[in-house]
């Protein structure tokens, strides 16, 4: 099984700044297969990116990832207000079985 | 626009068998996988298995002694049943669609609370 680590845990920040948020798994993702969400209260989770670096549907051109291997990395240049969310990552491996890391909770400061 | 509703009770007792639905309309249920994911309240996101259209079905080792799934593709629905419930089940349950391409879920249901008490 492919664990994923997402931290830091909680970040505090304000609007405009720009956000890392990192993705690391126990052992190499096949073939970069590894996906970003981002979840609101009450609301179930969006797809952000997916094959580690490629946009979904709609998603603002601020939003961007990268990574390969084990290492992967959700980059939002300028935090708008709408981005004040929980950010998940999500690999599938050859088992097959999907996994998600624990979140990432960005919040305004 | 492709649409996933879930259906089904809001509370089940223990050591009974939850069971949900997925509709899905606007689009095909050809040629992705269909999935079940759920969330503890505040927690994070458990993937609980998923099964294509052909009925190939791959679930979560860690449930998947309790788990069945099926699919109707006249009725466009995908169904989920989780036997010898605890409180541990209690959980938002969501129904996901993900393309066979890139193994991302691209379309999600708004998910149904589901609370397994006496």
């Amino acid at each position: 099984e492919i664990v994923l680590t997402q931290s830091p845990g909680t970040l505090s920040l304000s609007p405009g700044e720009r956000v890392t948020l990192s993705c690391r798994a126990s052992q190499s993702i096949p073939n970069s297969y590894l996906a970003w969400y981002q979840q609101k209260p009450g609301q179930a989770p969006r797809l952000l990116i997916y094959s580690a670096s490629s946009r979904a549907t709609g998603v603002p051109e601020r939003v961007s990832g990268s990574g390969s291997g084990t290492d992967f990395t959700l980059t939002i240049s300028r935090l708008e207000p709408e981005d004040f969310a929980v950010y998940f990552c999500q690999q599938y491996g050859n088992s097959p079985r999907l996994t998600f890391g624990g979140g990432t909770k960005v919040e305004m400061k | 626009q492709v649409h996933l509703q879930e259906s089904g009770p809001g509370l089940v007792k223990p050591s009974e068998t939850l069971s949900l639905t997925c509709t899905v309309s606007g689009g095909s249920i050809s040629n992705y996988y269909w999935n079940w994911i759920r969330q503890p309240a505040g927690k994070g996101l458990e993937w609980i298995g998923r099964m294509s259209t052909s009925g190939t079905t791959n679930y979560n080792p860690s449930l998947e002694s309790r788990v069945t799934m099926s699919v109707d593709t006249s009725r466009n629905q995908f169904s989920l049943k989780l036997s010898s419930v605890t409180a541990a089940d209690t959980a938002m349950y969501y129904c996901a669609r993900i393309s066979p391409y890139y193994y991302a879920a691209d379309v999600w249901g708004q998910g149904t609370s589901v609370t397994v008490s006496s």
